[in-house]
């Protein structure tokens, strides 16, 4: 089945910037979505289409697709923006959905 | 607005079942594929099931194929999931979530705030 490989943990400093990357073989050819998790709550979309930042997202947040790896850029990232934060796209059928493992950001 | 809100949730033990519910609003149901996702404790999302917007295609992960069954009434607004011979790796938050197609491709933009299930004599 296919996988999408995320890093456990990032860790950052406030106002530094975070990279969490996402890796899956489908990815040249399937879009990558980002979600925000916080404790306790239900996912949000921060990137949609690769690199598209929805409605009511700060601009610190952007995306970008490089081959078969994604990747979630926070720019000055902010404590708020502790979270775990999950990739998702299909295979390469487009049936299956599947989330990356899911990688805890950590801004102190 | 969006709301989704799932209910059915509880405790059941090893081998039995439980049927799901996600009652949606705020928007023309119809039009919209739904999915299952979950999430067992302290660990990550896993989407399970979607189902059309006519309800006529399914499709399901390989960790509950044949033993999970999504369906909808479009005329009651609700998605349902239902769950037969549970085992304790089944224990997990359930979410609800709206597919919003873009170019041809899909994510959840709108989720619920999941119903809990946990399998254990």
């Amino acid at each position: 089945s296919y996988e999408l490989t995320q890093p456990p943990s990032v860790s950052v400093s406030p106002g530094q910037t975070a990279r969490i990357t996402c890796s899956g073989d489908a990815l040249p050819k399937k879009y990558a979505f980002w979600y925000q998790q916080k404790s306790g709550q239900a996912p949000v979309v921060v990137i949609s289409e690769d690199s598209k930042r929805p409605s009511g997202i700060p601009e610190r947040f952007s995306g970008s697709t490089s081959g078969t790896v994604a990747t979630l850029t926070i720019t000055g990232a902010q404590v708020e923006d502790e979270a775990d934060y999950y990739c998702l796209s299909t295979d390469s059928s487009g049936r299956h959905r599947v989330f990356g493992g899911g990688t805890k950001l950590t801004v102190l | 607005q969006v709301q989704l809100v799932e209910s059915g949730g509880g405790l059941v033990k090893p081998g039995g079942s439980l049927r799901l519910s996600c009652a949606a609003s705020g928007f023309t149901f119809s039009d919209y594929y739904m999915s299952w996702i979950r999430q067992a404790p302290g660990k990550g999302l896993e989407w399970i099931s979607f189902i059309s917007s006519s309800g006529r295609n399914t499709f399901y992960a390989d960790s509950v194929k044949g033993r999970f069954t999504i369906s909808r009434d479009n005329a009651m607004n609700s998605v349902f999931l239902q769950m037969n011979s549970l085992g304790a790796d089944d224990t997990a938050l359930y979410y609800c979530a709206r597919e919003k197609e873009a170019k041809g491709e899909d994510y959840f933009d709108h989720w619920g705030q999941g119903t809990r299930v946990t399998v254990s004599s």
